[in-house]
C-alpha cells in the first residue's frame, strides 16, 4: 500500500530565508508524487508534480522539489520565503496503475516571520 | 474557466437534519472526487465518479452519506441524518482524463457545522 509522510507539522522561517518542507513515501514502484498549497479559506492548488520526466521539477511561485529513490523522498524547496508563502502545503502520491487515487499527507503548516 | 465551483460555502445546521453540498467540475473533466478535510484525519477521498459513474466509494464513512453525478456538470454529497462529528470541510475535484499524471483541479470548498 501506498503512503506519503510529511515530517514537521509547522514549519517557521523568515522571510529571505530557505523554505525546505520533508515528504517521504512509500510505495512498491515510484508512484506519481504532487505538492499542493493551500491558502486559508480556499481549496488546494497545484505547486508542481513529478511524472518521472525529470528528477529536479520546478514549479510555481519559485518552488522546486527534488525526486530522490534512494532516499523515497519528495522534499519541497525555494530558496527565498515571502510574507505570501504562508499556507498549508501537501504532500500527495499517486499510483502509477491507474487507479487515480491520491494519498495525502497530513499536511504541514508553513509560517513565514518579517 | 471558472473553476471547479461549490455551493454552498458554509452551511451551519443541527443534528438530525439532511445536508446537501453540491458541485460543478470543470467543463470537460471526465473525473470528479469528493473529499473530506478534518484537523484529526486529514484530506480523505470520500467517492469518485468516472463519466457520471461511481467507481469507488470506499472511502464513504458510512450508510448516512451518499453522492450522485447525475450528469457531466453536476454532483451532489447528502448527508442525512447529520451528526456532529461530520463537522469538515469538504472538498470536491475535478480531473480531465484517465491519465494518471493529470491535475486534480480542487474547488473551494463547503464548510460543514453540525451543531
Amino acid at each position: 500500500a501506498q503512503s506519503v509522510t510529511q515530517l514537521g507539522s509547522h514549519v517557521s522561517v523568515s522571510e529571505g530565508a530557505l523554505v525546505l518542507l520533508r515528504c517521504n513515501y512509500s510505495s512498491s514502484v515510484p508512484p506519481y508524487l504532487f505538492w499542493y498549497v493551500q491558502y486559508p479559506n480556499q481549496g488546494l492548488q497545484l505547486l508542481l508534480k513529478y511524472t518521472s520526466a525529470a528528477t529536479l521539477v520546478k514549479g510555481i511561485n519559485g518552488f522546486e522539489a527534488e525526486f530522490k529513490k534512494s532516499e523515497t523522498s519528495f522534499h519541497l524547496t525555494k530558496l527565498s520565503a515571502h510574507m505570501s508563502d504562508a499556507a498549508e502545503y501537501f504532500c500527495a502520491v499517486s499510483s502509477r496503475s491507474g487507479t487515480y487515487k491520491y494519498i495525502f499527507g497530513t499536511g504541514t503548516r508553513l509560517k513565514v516571520l518579517a | 474557466d471558472a473553476g471547479v465551483i461549490q455551493s454552498p460555502r458554509h452551511e451551519v445546521t443541527e443534528m438530525g437534519q439532511e445536508v446537501t453540498l453540491r458541485c460543478k467540475p470543470i467543463s470537460g473533466h471526465d473525473y470528479l472526487f469528493w473529499y473530506r478535510q478534518t484537523m484529526m484525519r486529514g484530506l480523505e477521498l470520500l467517492i469518485y465518479f468516472n463519466n457520471n459513474v461511481p467507481i469507488d466509494d470506499s472511502g464513504m464513512p458510512e450508510d448516512r452519506f451518499s453522492a450522485k453525478m447525475p450528469n457531466a456538470s453536476f454532483s451532489t454529497l447528502k448527508i442525512q441524518p447529520s451528526e456532529p462529528r461530520d463537522s469538515a470541510v469538504y472538498f470536491c475535484a475535478s480531473k480531465p482524463s484517465a491519465v494518471s499524471t493529470d491535475t486534480q483541479y480542487f474547488g473551494p470548498g463547503t464548510r460543514l457545522t453540525v451543531l
